[in-house]
């Protein structure tokens, strides 16, 4: 399995602004991956994070407002930029084990005013 | 594109009823397909994996179905208990040569167990 922690757990945040989200892994692992949860809505993929290379994004994410970091092979970075109220979300972190069962971790929640 | 659809949204029952719960996928072509729990503000706790080979897989209380030409899989909930209360989502992986590890999730179904 993986353990997967995430800061901060939460966050208010002022629109303008940005945010960045930090994601810890305890092994090394080729890909991770950030998910975004709006509220009442299913779990979306932002974009995957490759070490060493740009990160892949998802159709309606782009790098500008989501830049990535993956510096290393256990810890990669999500930065929300110039936030407005619909970026009100849980943002996850996710990599997949050896058993390729996916795992998460606790989520970021995010509120932006 | 794939399109994953949990039934029913929400469900409230009774201490120690059996419970089953719906997932639907558009698209068969998938490498495996997997279950998760959701607490109110926590993360994704992972439930069963089913490999595409698989028709079903087993854990204590729960018992997970695959039919991938048809395109469902169940969660059966045994005895259930308060502590099971929380969103179950199902989430489908397509087949290798799209972008590794990309999952398709429900919406999930909200399960409330009461005493």
């Amino acid at each position: 399995s993986a353990v997967i922690s995430q800061k901060p757990s939460r966050d208010i945040c002022q629109r303008g602004t940005s945010l960045t989200i930090q994601c810890q892994v305890d092994s090394q692992v080729t890909m991770m991956f950030w998910y975004r949860q709006q509220p009442g809505q299913s779990l979306t993929l932002i974009a995957t994070a490759n070490q060493g290379s740009e990160a892949t994004y998802e159709s309606g994410f782009v790098i500008d407002k989501f830049p990535i970091s993956r510096p290393n092979l256990t810890f990669s970075t999500l930065t929300v930029s110039n936030m407005s109220p619909e970026d009100s979300s849980i943002y996850l972190c996710s990599v997949a084990g050896p058993d390729e069962t996916q795992y998460f971790g606790p989520g970021t929640r995010l509120l932006v005013l | 594109k794939q399109e994953v659809t949990q039934i029913p949204a929400a469900l409230s029952v009774p201490e120690g009823e059996n419970l089953v719960l719906n997932c639907s996928f558009t698209d068969s072509a998938i490498y495996n397909l997997q279950w998760f729990r959701q607490d109110p503000g926590k993360g994704l706790t992972s439930l069963l994996l089913i490999q595409s080979s698989q028709r079903e897989q087993t854990s204590g209380r729960l018992n997970a179905s695959l039919d991938k030409s048809s395109g469902r899989s169940t969660l059966y909930i045994a005895a259930s208990q308060p502590g099971d209360s929380a969103t179950y989502l199902c989430a489908v992986k397509p087949f290798r040569g799209s972008t590794l590890g990309r999952l398709y999730f429900g919406r999930g179904t909200q399960l409330t167990v009461w005493p």
